[in-house]
């Protein structure tokens, strides 16, 4: 199993730009989580999805969208990205949303807007 | 509402002494407890956790934490430090509330072990 992946691992934007973070799991889990870590912080929840075809709103989600057409892929999208998106991206999954299950995170994608 | 506060932004040790990163942790409910490490440029990777199976919890690369409901604390330990366990550390609450799960991660204890 490849496990958690994502693409890419660096990006540069302009500001008012847009992109579209990918993530891929193999492991057949529904949850799937975005978070971002700013520097010296702990990661907060960005977006989350129950299953394919069912997202909801994290903590953070103001500037972002995301959607979820099949149980492996959640795709994250900067619609007119900002200085304040400068973040570093973790996707992850889980097998379900007990408060007991593990969470995999993938490798991150190391976002600047300039 | 739940929090997690980790007492040390930075550790440093000497290889092949005694690490501790301490975290205390606020809940409503009766949260289960992560320590997950990050080492630079890659993911986090679970270490170990509490589900209230039992106090004291093994986890992986010889690490262990003791969960302590009158303290509510969460600290991490190891007997004897290696140059590969420096990295970032996460302690993390989660609760199953109203339905949703909420993970609140604390901010994260870098270790430098020197040689």
């Amino acid at each position: 199993n490849a496990g958690v992946t994502q693409t890419p691992k660096f990006r540069i934007l302009k500001i008012g730009q847009s992109m579209t973070l990918q993530c891929t799991q193999d492991m057949n889990h529904n949850y799937m989580y975005w978070y971002r870590q700013d520097p010296g912080m702990g990661l907060k929840l960005i977006y989350y999805s129950v299953g394919a075809g069912i997202t909801d709103k994290g903590e953070v989600p103001n500037g972002y969208n995301v959607s979820r057409s099949t149980t492996e892929d959640f795709p994250l999208r900067l619609e007119l990205a900002a200085p304040s998106q400068t973040s570093v991206y973790f996707c992850a999954s889980s097998y379900s949303m007990e408060s007991v299950d593990e969470q995999y995170f993938g490798p991150g994608t190391r976002l600047t807007v300039t | 509402a739940q929090s997690v506060t980790q007492l040390d932004s930075h550790v440093s040790v000497s290889e092949g002494t005694p690490v501790l990163l301490r975290c205390n942790y606020s809940s409503s409910y009766s949260p289960s407890l992560f320590w997950y490490v990050q080492h630079p440029n890659k993911g986090l990777q679970l270490l170990l956790k509490y589900t209230s199976a039992a106090t004291l919890v093994k986890g992986i690369n010889g690490f262990e934490a003791e969960f302590k409901k009158s303290e509510t604390s969460f600290h991490l330990t190891k007997p004897s430090a290696h140059m590969s366990d420096a990295a970032e550390y996460f302690c993390v609450v989660s609760e199953l509330n109203t339905g949703r799960r909420a993970l609140t991660f604390g901010s994260g204890t870098r270790l430098q072990v020197q040689p």
